[in-house]
Parts: C-alpha cells; structure tokens; sequence
C-alpha cells in the first residue's frame, strides 16, 4: 500500500499556529483511531509527540495537538519555536499485521 | 526512565544478511513489544515489522515478508531483527522502538539511536 500523505513542507513564524496534515482513506485514518505523529530532527531518531490521534504523551509539550476528520489526520502546533524546525511523521493502523507512515512533512520556522 | 539501546553500524556485501539487536532498559522484558522501522538516505520512516517480547508473536509488513525474521532472547532480554538477501537499496537507518504489547498500533516510545547499515560491493 502507497504511504499516507503528507505535504512536503509547511513553515510559520514564531508564535504562530501551524497545522500540517496525514492524509489516507477509509481504510486506515478513516476507519481507526490509530494515528500517531512523530517528530525527527535531522540526524536522530524519531520522538513520539501525539498517539491515538489526540492523546499527548507526558513531557510532550500542550502546545502540540492532534485531531481528525474523516480520512485526514491532523497536527496543530502553537506558539511556534525555533526547536520545533524538524520533520514530522505520521502513522496508521491498516490492519491486524500492518502499521504504514507518511512521506513526512519538513516543518520551517521562519 | 526506559532506555532502548541498539549495536553498532554494519557494513555488509550484497547477498549477505545484517542481524541488529536491540535492548530495552528500566522495564520488564515481558510487558512490552518491539517495532522495526528504517530510513534510507533522504528518505520516509518505513515500517518493517514488530515482536511481542512477551511471548515472540511477530508481524511483518508484506514488503519485507519472507526476508525480515524478528526474534528474542528472553535471558538476555534482547530483540533480533535480521534482514537477508541484502542489496543496495537496503543501506538505511534501522530503528528500534518499543510499543505497547497488547496494543501494537497506538504508539513508538522511546526509540532506539538507530544503526546504520551500510550494503555495498
């Protein structure tokens, strides 16, 4: 199965609010609650930021938010920082044996 | 606090197999499960597979099925994944990272420092 979709870039300014999106289809986004979005900064490794499409894990900053409306996933950051300048990726359940991410999106802050 | 530690960079022949370990720490070896994910150079996460440490119920994602094989040593409290008919294609980053063990969609925390595999002639 093709990777789910995510625009390539989005930029903001500090304080600024973003939202980038994780689109897929009525068989994954669309018809489980199983969307998680990591956070990658560029030489190391991934670091979970929301789980279950809008759960926070603890230390994750409230400034990170997750939600969802139909097939499409979504990740909204506030009051944007300069160390929030990475690549975010989502992922989705599909199936009983299959977990699939998106191609990412590189985040800028201007 | 868990820490998920894994080897070292690899360099392998094409043809070869790599096998990469990885150990969790700060937690009970039965409680937890253990993904597979890569990223090639420049390149998307991609999902490779995952084990139940708890009792070594596996699943693989079909692009990699008949060529990853995760396994676990429980006395040693480490995860095995190894991947075989290796080519060019297959130099990435490989990542562990540990997930819940009865539910193994909802989330990847923390993950390991990744190991890079280098394929080449």
């Amino acid at each position: 199965q093709s990777a789910l979709t995510q625009p390539a870039s989005v930029s903001g300014s500090p304080g600024q609010s973003i939202t980038m999106s994780c689109t897929g289809t009525n068989r994954d986004v669309g018809d489980y609650n199983l969307v998680s979005w990591y956070q990658q900064h560029p030489g190391k490794a991934p670091k979970l930021m929301i789980h279950e499409v809008n759960k926070r894990p603890s230390g994750v900053s409230d400034r990170f938010s997750g939600s969802k409306s139909g097939n499409t996933a979504s990740l909204t950051i506030s009051g944007l920082q300069a160390e929030d300048e990475a690549d975010y990726y989502c992922c989705s359940y599909i199936d009983s044996s299959t977990l699939i991410f998106g191609g990412g999106t590189k985040l800028t802050v201007l | 606090q868990v820490q998920v530690v894994q080897s070292g960079p690899d360099v392998k022949k094409p043809g070869a197999s790599v096998k990469v370990s990885c150990k969790a720490s700060g937690l009970t070896f039965s409680t937890y499960g253990i993904h597979w994910v890569r990223q090639a150079p420049g390149q998307r996460l991609e999902w490779m597979g995952w084990i139940n440490a708890a009792n070594g119920n596996t699943k693989y994602s079909k692009r990699f099925q008949g060529r990853v094989t995760i396994t676990r040593d429980p006395s040693a409290s480490t995860i095995y994944m190894e991947l075989s008919s290796l080519t060019a294609e297959d130099t990435a980053v490989y990542y562990c990272a540990r997930s819940s063990d009865t539910c193994f969609a909802c989330w990847f925390d923390p993950w390991g420092q990744g190991t890079r595999v280098t394929v080449s002639s």
